[in-house]
């Protein structure tokens, strides 16, 4: 399965709300489709899981939601922190994994 | 506190066998998926391919010809051999603990990452 990352690039401005697409390639169950985020010079971090769960100490501004192929990462009211790359991540597919190449966040 | 830490040398000459060590604590290695992903300089990530704490393995079909994994339960590691290496293979080589259950998979520990350059 191939995950499709858009924008490649989105500029906005803290405050304002993000949206962040994924497209998978295939049909992936919602809760199986994961986002990360990854600040330079440090590992992704785990953002979202089981489809609307937020991994531990992440603000409820994060949120996900989609099916079927079209997967989206909303942050709403964007914080200077929030400026990074995002990543989504599919399981169960063939690999039984992949990740999108991602979007980067930056400010406008 | 679960933590992962890479290790092995950060430059491999073209056509050798790369080989890296993830060393885990405050965790038993014997539960999960334990995976190793990469990051090629400015690029996106790439899932190598993971090691069941009983030692079954899945790799990355473009991958594959060229991954060893193994795990050394005993010693709470588990590492990765990728063979006849070449320039495309210069990453940053992260280490992650997988789980999955029926509601979901993730990645939720990662180590810090260690690079390694392949040049002559």
């Amino acid at each position: 399965i191939v995950l499709t990352q858009s924008p490649g690039t989105l500029s906005l401005s803290p405050g304002e709300r993000a949206t962040l697409s994924c497209r998978a390639s295939q049909s992936v169950t919602s809760n199986f489709v994961i986002w990360y985020q990854q600040k330079p010079g440090q590992a992704p971090r785990l953002l979202l899981y089981g489809a609307s769960s937020r991994a531990t100490g992440i603000p409820d501004r994060f949120s996900g939601s989609g099916s079927g192929t079209d997967f989206t990462l909303t942050i709403s009211g964007l914080e200077p922190e929030d400026f990074a790359m995002y990543y989504c991540q599919q399981f169960g597919g063939s690999p039984p994994n992949t990740f999108g190449q991602g979007t980067r966040l930056e400010v406008k | 506190q679960v933590q992962l830490q890479e290790s092995g040398p950060g430059l491999v000459k073209p056509s050798e066998t790369l080989s890296l060590t993830c060393t885990v604590s405050g965790d038993s290695i014997t539960e999960y998926y334990w995976n190793w992903i990469r990051q090629a300089p400015g690029k996106g990530l790439e899932w190598i391919g993971y090691i069941y704490y009983s030692g079954d393995t899945y790799y990355n079909p473009s991958l594959k010809s060229r991954v060893t994994m193994s795990v050394a339960t005993s010693k709470d590691h588990f590492s990765l051999k990728l063979s006849s290496v070449t320039a495309a293979d210069t990453a940053m080589y992260y280490c992650a603990r997988g789980y999955c259950s029926g509601e979901s998979c993730f990645f939720a520990y990662w180590g810090q990452g260690t690079l390694v350059t392949v040049s002559s």
